[in-house]
């Protein structure tokens, strides 16, 4: 089956303006996860859903980034205002359940972000 | 809190010697290990994994690694490279009663020459 898909591949933007990021999990996952990878600062977890459960937010790193999940699937991370330190990879992945620590969590190919 | 360090930024070995890739992990309670690999402007693939059981751990691509309790590590290994190993690893680690996201190390690339 089709693996965690992302869109856009690319994306530059001007400080200052919006940015939507789309990623849609692989079927029948109920778990989905946002990450950022930035040169110096590694894989940086953001934000997680599972199912109808209100999602952890505790990694996003300021009151301009939010992202929500549309009936469970789908997921949007938007980031407002880009600043140019927000540069970076942005992944997205899934897994069967986030309940369980076992879970192997598979990843989408990324959209890299650039604030000019 | 969990963390899991990877103590090299690159790893360089010859096509056909074995390949070590090291990680080590702190956690509190028993800790559930993964590796990643990372192909250029692509995302993360997953290799393996360790739960419980046995401590030789077989993955994707003739990849395998060695969970040690007493020294925290989970190294990655490979009994002959190839060149198209070449690509950047991960270790990652998570428990049962931390977060349900994965702590990562800071990657280590690999090098493989012909």
């Amino acid at each position: 089956g089709a693996g965690v898909s992302q869109s856009p591949s690319n994306k530059v933007t001007e400080k200052g303006k919006d940015v939507e990021l789309r990623c849609d999990p692989i079927s029948g996952h109920t778990a989905l996860y946002w990450y950022r990878q930035s040169l110096g600062q590694g894989l940086e977890f953001l934000i997680y859903f599972q199912g109808n459960s209100a999602p952890d937010k505790s990694g996003l790193p300021s009151d301009r980034f939010s992202a929500e999940r549309t009936g469970g699937s789908v997921s949007t991370l938007t980031i407002q205002r880009t600043q140019q330190e927000d540069s970076a990879v942005y992944l997205c992945a899934s897994s069967l359940a986030s309940g369980s620590s076992t879970d192997t969590q598979y990843f989408g190919p990324g959209t890299r972000l650039t604030v000019l | 809190a969990q963390s899991v360090a990877q103590p090299e930024d690159q790893v360089n070995v010859a096509e056909g010697n074995p390949l070590t890739v090291k990680c080590t992990y702190s956690v509190s309670g028993n800790p559930y290990l993964f590796w990643y690999v990372q192909y250029p402007n692509r995302g993360l693939q997953f290799l393996l994994k360790y739960i419980t059981g046995d401590n030789l751990v077989k993955g994707s691509y003739g990849f395998e690694a060695e969970f040690n309790k007493s020294q925290t590590s989970f190294h990655l290994k490979k009994p002959s490279a190839l060149v198209s190993d070449s690509a950047l690893y991960f270790c990652a680690v998570r428990t049962l009663s931390g977060y349900s996201t994965l702590t990562f190390g800071k990657g280590t690339m690999l090098l493989v020459s012909p």
